[in-house]
């Protein structure tokens, strides 16, 4: 059974462009979380989604957006990137809205802004 | 104070040593603790997952919760050198309950090297 799958594996961006990243759950999952995990600070919380809809939100600014499509992948944009939004992205997938407790990861993407 | 405190090691062991792992927590709300396996550039993988107090054994591995101290311990024996990764701890508050669910708190991570 394929684990959560991510693309791109690397992204490299310059300051204030976009970038978009996606996720393709574990089969079955409905739920989508997106964490980022930057040197030095840990797994920080982003976004939650199930059936398509945002569940909840991390400390994070609005340029932070995503979404959940009907297939329960997912994707994350990050506008007007700043240089120390440079950090691994990291999707993950549970099975339902009742299962958040347990969660597992995709191998991440690499954005790095220069 | 941080929300969730973990000594970023690094940790060093010989092979076959028993490692004991540690997270401390300010929040006492927080009821369900894991244990993540995190290896180098690589996403974190789920090794345990704790409900309240008490111990959980799988294999090698045993995840300890003390909620009077605020304490987690994760605690792997006969150690291997593909044990050497970054252990990571993380907690939430509670099940499904709408909105403000599921935003697991990670510690920072100790990072373990296993030597043959």
């Amino acid at each position: 059974e394929a684990g959560v799958t991510q693309s791109p594996t690397h992204l490299i961006k310059t300051r204030g462009q976009q970038a978009t990243l996606r996720c393709s759950p574990i089969s079955g999952h409905t739920s989508v979380y997106w964490y980022q995990q930057a040197l030095g600070l840990g797994l920080q919380f982003l976004l939650w989604y199930d059936e398509g809809e945002e569940r909840n939100r991390g400390n994070f600014p609005p340029r932070f957006s995503g979404r959940q499509f009907p297939n329960y992948s997912s994707e994350l944009n990050v506008n007007a990137l700043e240089l120390e939004d440079s950090a691994l992205y990291l999707c993950a997938s549970s099975l339902d809205s009742y299962s958040g407790n347990t969660i597992y990861f995709g191998e991440g993407s690499w954005l790095t802004v220069v | 104070q941080k929300e969730v405190e973990q000594d970023p090691g690094p940790l060093s062991v010989p092979e076959g040593a028993i490692v004991s792992l540690n997270c401390t927590y300010s929040n006492s709300a927080f009821q369900y603790f894991m244990w993540y396996r995190q290896y180098s550039r690589k996403g974190p993988e789920l090794l345990m997952y704790t409900y309240s107090s008490g111990n959980k054994e799988d294999g090698r591995f045993t995840a300890q919760v003390d909620k009077s101290s605020k304490y987690i311990s994760l605690f792997i024996r006969d150690s291997q050198p593909s044990d050497s990764a970054t252990y990571l701890c993380a907690m939430s508050v509670d099940t499904y309950s709408g909105a403000g669910s599921y935003q697991l708190t990670f510690g920072k991570g100790t990072k373990l090297s296993v030597i043959p």
